[in-house]
C-alpha cells in the first residue's frame, strides 16, 4: 500500500498569499496518477488536479500541480477567501487507492 | 449535469447492516465505475472500494473486505453499498463518486452519514 504524507498539517496564510502544499509517497506513484481535492466543511471533496498536473474542469488557473514519482506539490498562486479549506492528495495508480492525511489552509 | 444523489442518514446498532444507495444521472451510467469513500468525524478520507457498472467487477479495500458488498442496478442507474457487522468505528459520512477506469474519481455524491451506536 502506498502511504501518502502531506505537509504541513496546517498552513496559516493571508488572502493574496501563495500556498505551497506537499504530498510525498512511500513509493513511486504509477503513471503519476496523483490527484488533489479540496474539501470545505460539510461538503464533498472537489477534484482540483489529476495526473499530477492537469486541472479539472472549471478549476481556476490559480491552482497548479507539479511533481512526479514520489514528490508532488499543489500551488495556489494567490489565496482567495473561498480557497481556505482542507486539501487532500490521492494516488489512484495502484490498489488500494490511498489518500494523504490532508493539509488545512487557514486564514492567518 | 452529472449528479449522484445518495440515500439519507442512518442510525444503526453494532452488529447490524446498512445499505446506502447512490443514484446517478446526467451521463451514460455504464461508461463509468463508482467508488465509495468514507470519512469518520473530523478525520480524513478512506477509500473503501470500487465497482465496475459495466460488468459488476469489484475491488474492495482490505479493511472492509468480507463485510462490504457493492452492487449495481442498471435499470435505475443506482449503485448500492452494503456494510455488515457494523462497529462504532464505522461511524462516518459515506460518499459515492463517479470513477474513470484509471481509478480517478470526479463527481461525488452529497454523502450519507451512518451512525453506529448502541
Amino acid at each position: 500500500e502506498i502511504v501518502l504524507t502531506q505537509s504541513p498539517g496546517t498552513l496559516s496564510l493571508s488572502p493574496g498569499e501563495r500556498a505551497t502544499l506537499s504530498c510525498r509517497a512511500s513509493q513511486s506513484v504509477s503513471s503519476n496518477y496523483l490527484a488533489w481535492y479540496q474539501q470545505k466543511p460539510g461538503q464533498a471533496p472537489r477534484l482540483l488536479i489529476y495526473g499530477a498536473s492537469s486541472r479539472a474542469t472549471d478549476i481556476p488557473d490559480g491552482f497548479s500541480g507539479s511533481g512526479s514519482g514520489t514528490d508532488f506539490t499543489l500551488t495556489i498562486s494567490r489565496l482567495e477567501p473561498e480557497d481556505f479549506a482542507v486539501y487532500y492528495c490521492q494516488q489512484y495508480g495502484s490498489s488500494p487507492l490511498t489518500f494523504g492525511g490532508g493539509t488545512k489552509v487557514e486564514i492567518k | 449535469q452529472v449528479q449522484l444523489v445518495q440515500s439519507g442518514a442512518e442510525v444503526k446498532k453494532p452488529g447490524a447492516s446498512v445499505k446506502v444507495s447512490c443514484k446517478a444521472s446526467g451521463y451514460t451510467f455504464a461508461n463509468y465505475g463508482i467508488s465509495w469513500v468514507r470519512q469518520a468525524p473530523g478525520q480524513g478520507l478512506e477509500w473503501m472500494g470500487w465497482i465496475s457498472v459495466q460488468n459488476g467487477d469489484t475491488n474492495y479495500a482490505q479493511k472492509v473486505q468480507g463485510r462490504v458488498t457493492m452492487t449495481t442496478d442498471t435499470s435505475t442507474s443506482t449503485v448500492y453499498m452494503e456494510l455488515r457487522s457494523l462497529r462504532s468505528d464505522d461511524t462516518a459520512v459515506y460518499y459515492c463518486a463517479r470513477t474513470y477506469t484509471s481509478g480517478l474519481t470526479h463527481y461525488w455524491g452529497q454523502g450519507t452519514l451512518v451512525t453506529v451506536s448502541s
